[in-house]
């Protein structure tokens, strides 16, 4: 059964950092490219971030280039967005989600972070 | 970035009616390699989104039946052919072929 459990949410102040985790089991992770997606409060979806499975090719919304790291530990099939620079704008929930060939199936139960004084 | 465009945003039905929510998106979601990349997502109430379906119309494992794709080029339709109470929730459509990858508004099914 895949499954995918982010953690390491949590009140940040502004300008803050935080770094999410995301553990994967039930399928092969170090084959599997995989997303961040962020959905803010009462709010849509919006993808974040993506990496390829060997974690050497990353890509990144603009509102967060430059600001988030995507990447991942394959040994311990572990995703991670380390964010830096945090403001009010990413509050939300962050989902790990497993790409499927230009597509997302499985989803995390997702992480909350909250940018707040 | 291809603006995903979802109506209605929201689509009361009385149980055991069919339900259908429309998606454009602002370009051709048909990539180069051949393939429409058009997802369906489902949201619960305090869940996770969940796939439903891919490549415009095919159903994901687990889907009932009465959840189908079409569309081609700019234009997609998700069709509930008779809701039940477990379909409440918001439905999204995506699109794969381009980066960053973008969502719909997001559609909430609700029952009359």
């Amino acid at each position: 059964e895949v499954q995918l459990v982010e953690s390491g949410g949590g009140l940040v102040q502004p300008g803050g950092s935080l770094r999410l985790s995301c553990a994967a089991s039930g399928f092969s992770f170090s084959t599997t490219w995989m997303h961040w997606v962020r959905q803010a409060p009462g709010e849509g979806l919006v993808c974040v971030s993506r990496i390829e499975s060997d974690g050497r090719s990353t890509t990144y919304a603009d509102s967060v280039k430059g600001r988030f790291t995507i990447s991942r530990d394959n040994a311990k099939n572990t995703l991670f967005l380390h964010m830096n620079s945090l403001t009010a704008e990413d509050t939300a929930v962050y989902y790990c989600a497993r790409d499927n060939h230009y597509s997302v199936d499985y989803w995390g139960q997702g992480t909350l972070v909250t940018v707040s004084s | 970035d291809v603006v995903m465009t979802q109506s209605p945003l929201s689509l009361p039905v009385t149980l055991g009616q069919p339900a259908s929510i429309s998606c454009r998106s602002s370009q051709s979601l048909v990539h180069s390699d051949g393939n429409t990349y058009l997802t369906w997502l489902q949201q619960r109430p305090g869940h996770s989104p969940r796939r439903l379906i891919y490549k415009v119309s095919n159903r994901d494992s687990g889907v009932p039946d009465r959840f189908s794709g079409s569309g081609s080029g700019t234009d997609f339709t998700l069709k509930i052919s008779r809701v039940e109470a477990e379909d409440v929730g918001v439905y999204f459509c995506m699109q794969g072929t381009q980066w960053p990858n973008t969502f719909g508004q997001g559609t909430r099914l609700e029952i009359k």
